[in-house]
């Protein structure tokens, strides 16, 4: 079954840092790029961030540059993303999605179930 | 960054009705489009993509058309699943955007 599940979602100050991991199966996972989409309570989806099959390509939003950073280890099947100085801005549930490309440069096809990151002091 | 006007941003219709939503570009895309549904909390799932292809598995109810700066999401008979949030999204350049969502509901 192919899928991906996001971890490492929870209540964090602002100015604080936090790494959410995203497992992958079912899927050649080094074949694909991989993005981050966040959609804050009642919003809409917002791109954060895409990283090439072979994680020499990035790209982020103006919202997150300089503060978040995507890496992935592809022994372990896994997305990251390094989210540092948080605002309360940044609050939302945090998707990992799969390309259909090797490069990122296609739509997403398959979506976690998303987790939660909340920012409050 | 690429705008996307999607309209309606709300869409009140029965089942069996055909629907159709929008979604216009600031600056043409060619193809480089796809298609969400998103229903209440859980994540969005891949409908269309290159504008016009349907995913696998989609029911064919579903068709996406449109090049440019101009696109079209339509659903031929709603079904009472089809209940959701539908976004556009373009993959013509980084950063990628979404449209602002369209929230179908049963009339």
């Amino acid at each position: 079954q192919v899928q991906v599940v996001e971890s490492g979602g929870g209540v964090v100050q602002p100015g604080r840092s936090l790494r959410l991991s995203c497992a992958a199966s079912g899927f050649t996972f080094r074949s694909h790029g991989m993005h981050w989409v966040r959609q804050a309570p009642g919003k809409g989806l917002e791109w954060v961030a895409v990283i090439s099959n072979d994680g020499s390509k990035n790209y982020y939003a103006d919202s997150v540059k300089g503060r978040f950073t995507i890496s992935r280890d592809n022994s372990k099947n896994t997305l990251y993303v390094q989210m540092n100085s948080l605002r309360v801005e940044d609050t939302a549930v945090y998707y990992c999605a799969k390309d259909r490309s090797g490069l990122g440069i296609d739509a997403f096809d398959i979506w976690g179930q998303g987790t939660m990151v909340t920012v409050s002091s | 960054a690429i705008w996307m006007t999607q309209s309606p941003s709300l869409l009140s219709a029965s089942t069996g009705d055909r629907v159709t939503i929008s979604c216009r570009m600031s600056e043409g895309i060619s193809n480089y489009l796809a298609w969400y549904q998103q229903k209440p909390g859980k994540a969005p799932e891949l409908l269309i993509y290159a504008a016009s292809t349907l995913q696998s598995g989609v029911p064919s109810r579903f068709s996406g058309s449109g090049s440019g700066t101009d696109f079209t999401l339509t659903i031929s008979r709603l079904q009472s699943e089809d209940f959701a949030t539908y976004y556009c999204q373009q993959y013509y350049s980084f950063p990628r955007t979404f449209g602002q969502g369209t929230k179908v509901e049963i009339k």
